[in-house]
This record gives structure tokens, sequence and C-alpha cells, in this order.
């Protein structure tokens, strides 16, 4: 069955550092999105993406973030220069089209700020 | 602004009945969802269902809806030890993004 995959699982840097995390959708999917849970926390939305370009973005998602596909499979997450609350775990999720609402998640990568 | 709630913890037997309830604010909401979080694991999509209906069964699962209340319940049948887990609550309207806003989880715990 096809499924969201994420990587890595789980990635530590230090404050101040670029990390860009990786997701591949499932193949025929065009809607991809990025969620975070921070530890203890509710899943917060933090941007969808279609056509290439962001569709919506929550308060969370300033200008430290930024997501591209850059090829036909990848879908990536950036954050500048992170921050301590920046450690969260980081959710992929991707949906076939605008007529189904059924979004498939990854695994997610656990992120860490030191 | 939207709000989704969910009780913290639940305990049941093992061969019980689990149900799990969601409340939320959004009376837009057009899609009701219920994800299961195993430990390690992503978010695995259980059931949804339309705001214009007031049930849905699939298997064990029986997902019911008070539109004038706003709440949602899950209830598992014949609860099994697989079934621990967190389940979370998430609605979302219509239109192009279909983002969803999720509840706090409830941990779900089943006693052999």
């Amino acid at each position: 069955e096809p499924e969201v995959t994420q990587t890595p699982s789980h990635q530590v840097t230090q404050m101040g550092q670029e990390v860009i995390l990786r997701c591949v959708p499932i193949s025929n999917h065009l809607y991809f999105y990025w969620y975070r849970q921070i530890l203890g926390q509710k899943v917060e939305f933090l941007v969808s993406f279609y056509n290439n370009e962001i569709s919506e973005k929550s308060e969370i998602f300033d200008d430290q973030f930024s997501v591209e596909r850059p090829d036909g499979s990848n879908f990536t997450l950036k954050i500048r220069s992170t921050k301590l609350e920046d450690s969260a775990m980081y959710f992929c999720a991707s949906r076939t089209d605008r007529s189904s609402y059924e979004q498939y998640f990854g695994p997610g990568t656990r992120l860490t700020v030191t | 602004g939207e709000d989704v709630e969910q009780s913290l913890f639940l305990s049941v037997r093992e061969g019980d009945s689990s149900v799990i309830n969601c409340t939320y604010t959004d009376s837009s909401s057009t899609y009701l969802y219920w994800y299961k979080q195993e430990p390690g694991a992503g978010l695995q999509l259980l059931t949804y269902i339309f705001s214009n209906m007031d049930m849905k069964q699939d298997q064990r699962l029986t997902v019911l809806l008070n539109k004038k209340d706003k709440h949602l319940s899950l209830r598992i049948a014949d609860t099994q030890t697989g079934d621990s887990a967190i389940y979370f609550c998430a609605e979302s309207t219509d239109g192009a993004t279909n983002k969803l806003i999720f509840g706090t989880g409830t941990l779900l715990a089943v006693q052999p």
C-alpha cells in the first residue's frame, strides 16, 4: 500500500543552523502539507502546497520557514535559522485532489534543537 | 477561533467498548476525522464523517455526530490491546486547502 515517507526520522541541530526535512508524498497526490507537534501539545497546521505554490499557511509559518517541491517526488520543509522552540515532531501529509478529504500522514521527523 | 477539545485519558478492559469524545467550536466544520497514533508512528486515518451525517459505522468503529452540540464520538467495540494508542479528533472546513485542526488527543489504555 502506498505511503508517505519522511527522512530523517530524527534530526539534531544546533540553534541558528539551517535544517531541511524531507518528505516523499504518495505518488498520485496533488496536495501536500506540513504539520508539527511540540511535545505534549496539539498537532498544528503549518502550510499547504498545491500546484507548486503555497495555498495556505499558519501564523507559525514565518519567514524562517520555506517549502519546496524540487522534483516530481520530494516535498521539503526548510527552517533557515533554527530556534529552541522549533524542537518538535514534524509531519508531512498528502491527499489526492480537491474531491478527496483524506489526508495521509508520514511517520514524522523528530527535530531537536540544542 | 477554531478549537477542538478531547479528554486526555481513557482506560478500558479488553473486550469492553471504548467511547472517545470530542467537542469542536467551528460551526462551519464540514468534515470531522478520527486519527490513531501508535507509539513512534505517524497519524493513521481511521475514519471521517461529513457534517450532514449523524452516524457512520466501519467494522468495530462507530462515529456519532451531534452537530447541534458540536460533539463527535468514536466508539470502538470489543476493544483489543492493539487498540492502545492516542486518538485524535480533527476538523476541517470545505475549501481547497482542507487544513486539519486537531484536538489534544486521548490516550486509550486497554487493560488485559
